[in-house]
């Protein structure tokens, strides 16, 4: 059984598009995350929601919006995707602050 | 391959040996961190985790070590074995309700037979 599983986990596209991935966990937790890799391997937090309310928004530009329809799902979508957003967005979910958030196996994004 | 252009610092171990992995974090407020090891084309995978008010933890094989004075985390690997090859990451959250962590920029562990 996959804790947090994304789909898909390719997706390439031109740019000018607009995208989505979705997550879903089946970990029973309250909180989940969208993280951004980019070539270097250097993680970092976009946006975080605690029982479907949004409560971190890093500096990420307004074409990314996530969505949480319930507490198991957050879904990110892209509009107008550019070259500079090519990476591995990861989506993750822990319970309360100071515990493990668990990951989900990536969603490599191309632009071409 | 995946790697190609990519330049992490890297550990080279044999196999058989210890591995040390250091990190510097940067918040004197931060009170948790964490230990992710990633594989190629997966995701962060949890480790061990070590709270502030803790300056050593151990779990199978491995040991994180935590030094609040000069802001250093150690991971300690025993018995480093080939599937122990990855790149590791340590991350730094202050505990707050939103859990932000704040990650490492990574470590390569490359595990010679």
């Amino acid at each position: 059984d996959t804790a947090v599983s994304q789909t898909p986990k390719y997706l390439v596209t031109q740019m000018g598009n607009d995208k989505s991935i979705k997550c879903e966990q089946n970990l029973g937790h309250d909180t989940m995350y969208w993280y951004k890799q980019d070539s270097k391997k250097f993680l970092k937090i976009m946006f975080s929601y605690n029982n479907k309310e949004l409560i971190i928004n890093e500096t990420v530009p307004n074409r990314f919006s996530p969505k949480s329809p319930d507490k198991a799902h957050l879904n990110l979508h892209i509009n107008s995707l550019e070259l500079g957003d090519s990476a591995v967005y990861f989506c993750a979910s822990s319970r309360e602050g100071g515990q493990p958030q668990h990951f989900g196996d990536g969603t490599r994004l191309s632009i071409l | 391959g995946e790697s190609v252009g990519l330049h992490l610092p890297t550990l080279s171990v044999q196999e058989g040996d210890n591995s040390i992995i250091n990190c510097a974090y940067s918040n004197s407020a931060s009170d948790y961190f964490i230990w992710y090891k990633q594989e190629s084309g997966k995701g962060p995978q949890f480790i061990i985790d070590i709270r502030s008010n803790m300056d050593k933890r151990q779990g199978q094989r491995v040991t994180v070590l935590l030094n609040k004075t000069v802001k250093h985390l150690s991971l300690q690997i025993a018995a480093t074995q080939p599937g122990d090859s990855a790149v590791y990451f340590c991350a730094e959250a202050d505990g707050g309700a939103t859990n932000k962590l704040i990650f490492g920029t990574g470590t390569l562990l490359a595990v010679q037979p």
